[in-house]
């Protein structure tokens, strides 16, 4: 069964600490991984989306990580900021006619001013 | 670009009554969407798969005779919640994968339901 484990399920840190989150994945034969944040009662904005020959991929404060063998994607913020503060989200596609994904269990993030 | 609308944003409706959630893609064209069902302080689970022109395809669980999904056009998939009972209550998104990136999903603001 294809499962998405995120831990930790909360994080509280004080801004400008920098931070690591991490996702887990059982079946490691994945097409790409993207990193979400949702707001609360909002959708999902994409941060980052990684493909399967990729390594990392980096946006400014954020950069993911993808070790497919071990099955883990990791998403680094650089100097949280209070603004960082929302649910991250990592989704697993396995590629196919349809490419669904699977979504992680979520962080919440709080950074506290 | 990649932009993709819900309506409504918000709606309650009272228990027996249906309802129907629109999702489009506003500067592409999606031959698929994907319907996912949220609840509070949980991650999404997707729902249904639909393609333009096609019957939709519902992942395990999820009741196809309650969760009317059409997608008549390549801009257009519409769910409808029938029969609403109060535990149909929840937040539902969707998606829609462009004809040109076809692996990647955009996604909508979601449709908050409430059935009381």
């Amino acid at each position: 069964k294809q499962e998405v484990t995120q831990i930790p399920a909360a994080l509280s840190v004080p801004e400008g600490e920098n931070l690591v989150l991490n996702c887990s994945f059982t079946d490691s034969a994945i097409y790409n991984l993207q990193w979400f944040r949702q707001d609360p009662g909002k959708g999902l904005t994409s941060l980052l989306l990684i493909q399967s020959s990729q390594r990392e991929q980096t946006s400014g404060r954020l950069n993911a990580s993808l070790d497919k063998s071990s099955g883990r994607s990791t998403l680094y913020i650089a100097a949280s900021q209070p603004g960082d503060s929302a649910t991250y989200l990592c989704a697993v596609g396995y590629g196919g006619a349809t490419n669904k994904l699977i979504f992680g269990t979520g962080t919440l993030l709080a950074v506290q001013p | 670009g990649a932009v993709v609308s819900q309506h409504p944003s918000r709606v309650i409706c009272k228990s027996g009554t249906s309802v129907k959630i629109e999702c489009r893609s506003l500067d592409f064209q999606a031959t698929t969407m994907f319907w996912y069902r949220q609840f509070p302080k949980q991650s999404l689970m997707l729902m249904a798969t639909s393609n333009e022109g096609s019957k939709a395809t519902y992942e395990q669980g999820v009741e196809k005779d309650k969760f009317l999904i059409n997608h008549a056009s390549l801009t257009l998939s519409t769910l409808t919640v029938t029969s609403a009972h109060p535990e149909d209550s929840s937040f539902y998104i969707c998606s829609a994968r462009s004809t040109s990136a076809i692996y990647e999903q955009y996604f909508g603001p979601g449709t908050r339901l409430t059935v009381t």
